[in-house]
């Protein structure tokens, strides 16, 4: 088992849908938890960024931690085209020297 | 805040070169530098670890003498491509972190190319 899987896509979304994307992972001692934009030939961008469980919302953008299921969400409301990017999870434990660990990445299409 | 350069953005060059690519912090101190490799429409992978003035740390199956990672200062670190080949050819994106409870922030990522 992977140590953080994400479901690659591609996913297509009209324009104004509300996005789901998720992350489960498999160590209990990540704690840190990002989110990260990346468009084409780009590097990635940092969206959201929380520790331990609980919700963060920042404009149209919400992330949530689940540690209990060791799940993670963004969600992404009022979708536009210019959100059509690739959104990578990234988590890390509270041991300082342990690395990120990174999602392959999701694929988002918004259709206008 | 948080802004990360890399330079060049693109570079394209022959066959046995060696090829420096800088990353620079350019708003904050970066005890810690991370360097990706990305493939086409592939995840990120971490080829080294540097914290300033120590050596760099690789991930297992990356070349230290091919790949030489300097960081000497707290807001620039290198990567160098010493005799580069046309398998080198990828995209490389550093990052850099200020802390151990801080996130990484990303470069722009520099497109290599070698013919």
């Amino acid at each position: 088992q992977k140590e953080v899987e994400q479901d690659p896509g591609p996913l297509s979304v009209p324009e104004g849908a509300i996005v789901s994307l998720n992350c489960t992972y498999s160590n209990s001692a990540f704690q840190y938890f990002m989110w990260y934009r990346q468009y084409s030939r780009k590097g990635p961008e940092l969206l959201m960024y929380t520790y331990s469980s609980g919700n963060k919302e920042d404009g149209r953008f919400t992330a949530q931690v689940d540690k209990s299921s060791k799940y993670i969400s963004l969600f992404i409301r009022d979708s536009q085209p210019s959100d059509s990017a690739t959104y990578l999870c990234a988590m890390r434990s509270d041991n300082y020297g342990q690395n990120f660990v990174f999602g392959p990445g999701t694929r988002l299409s918004v259709l206008p | 805040g948080a802004v990360v350069s890399q330079h060049p953005s693109r570079v394209i060059c022959k066959s046995g070169t060696s090829v420096k690519i800088e990353c620079r912090s350019l708003d904050f101190q970066a005890t810690t530098m991370f360097w990706y490799r990305q493939f086409p429409k592939q995840s990120l992978m971490l080829m080294a670890t540097s914290n300033e003035g120590s050596k760099a740390t690789y991930e297992q199956g990356v070349e230290k003498d091919k790949f030489l990672i300097n960081h000497a200062s707290l807001t620039l670190s290198t990567l160098t491509v010493t005799s580069a080949h046309p398998e080198d050819s990828s995209f490389y994106i550093c990052s850099a972190s200020s802390g151990r409870y801080e996130t990484q922030y990303f470069g722009p990522g520099t497109r290599l190319l070698v013919l």
